[in-house]
């Protein structure tokens, strides 16, 4: 069973917006940050953005280069984290993947738990 | 904050000794993660807290962080172990991976 399934990727033109989503089984949901990372395509790992659970507010926290134009949530009744995305750029294309650590380690939390990933293409 | 460094490659032969090691300006003052990623799959953890094993890998992944160095060690080398090797740390603002290290297993 996949801990993590990735969904909502899909090709998007420049300056427009897509949300994805990470539905979550197997572990608890919420208990457990939830992380957006990405990979374009050759290249290596980055860091997106979190979200905290809820004795942590829900605290948000997101790499320079989306900050302002990307925001996480998540549905704890649902398992489920979203990655809303607006004024996408085409450096913004790539496989996104959501990630978990099995409990709240506190920063830096390990990511235990990875989904497959899902490919966002920005182009005209 | 900083983007750790990491070799962009490292070869060994299968039985031998992989090192890999991910550098920074007083590294050792944080906590390094591993993590493994085989091509088209998703990334595995394979190293936390600088040294911890997660339950389901091998012993012969072990890691350490002293000085301005954290090394990700791989004993007896398999050819499975061919894959990528990014470390993660926190600078305490945001999550850093270094750029990886491809193993390559001759």
């Amino acid at each position: 069973e996949v801990p993590l399934v990735e969904s909502g990727g899909g090709l998007v033109q420049p300056g427009g917006s897509l949300k994805l989503s990470c539905a979550a089984s197997g572990f608890s949901f919420r208990e457990s940050p939830i992380y957006w990372v990405r990979q374009a395509s050759g290249k290596g790992l980055e860091w997106v953005g979190h979200m905290k659970t809820g004795p942590h507010n829900f605290a948000t926290s997101y790499a320079a280069s989306v900050a302002g134009r990307f925001r996480i949530s998540r549905d704890d009744s649902k398992n489920t984290a979203y990655l809303h995305m607006s004024s996408l750029k085409s450096d913004d294309t790539a496989v996104y993947f959501c990630a978990a650590p099995d409990g709240d380690y506190g920063d830096p939390d390990p990511f235990h738990f990875w989904g497959r990933g899902t490919l966002v293409s920005v182009s005209s | 904050s900083y983007v750790p460094t990491q070799p962009p490659s490292v070869s060994v032969a299968p039985g031998k000794t992989a090192t890999i090691t991910c550098g920074g300006d007083d590294i050792e003052s944080q906590s390094v993660h591993w993590y493994q990623q085989k091509p088209g799959q998703a990334p595995v953890l394979v190293i936390y807290y600088d040294r911890n094993r997660p339950s389901g890998i091998p012993e012969r992944f072990s890691g350490s962080n002293s000085g301005n160095t954290a090394t990700l060690t791989i004993s007896r080398v398999e050819a499975g172990d061919e894959a990528d090797y990014f470390c993660l740390v926190w600078d305490g603002d945001f999550y850093l991976f270094g750029a990886g290290t491809k193993v390559t297993v001759l």
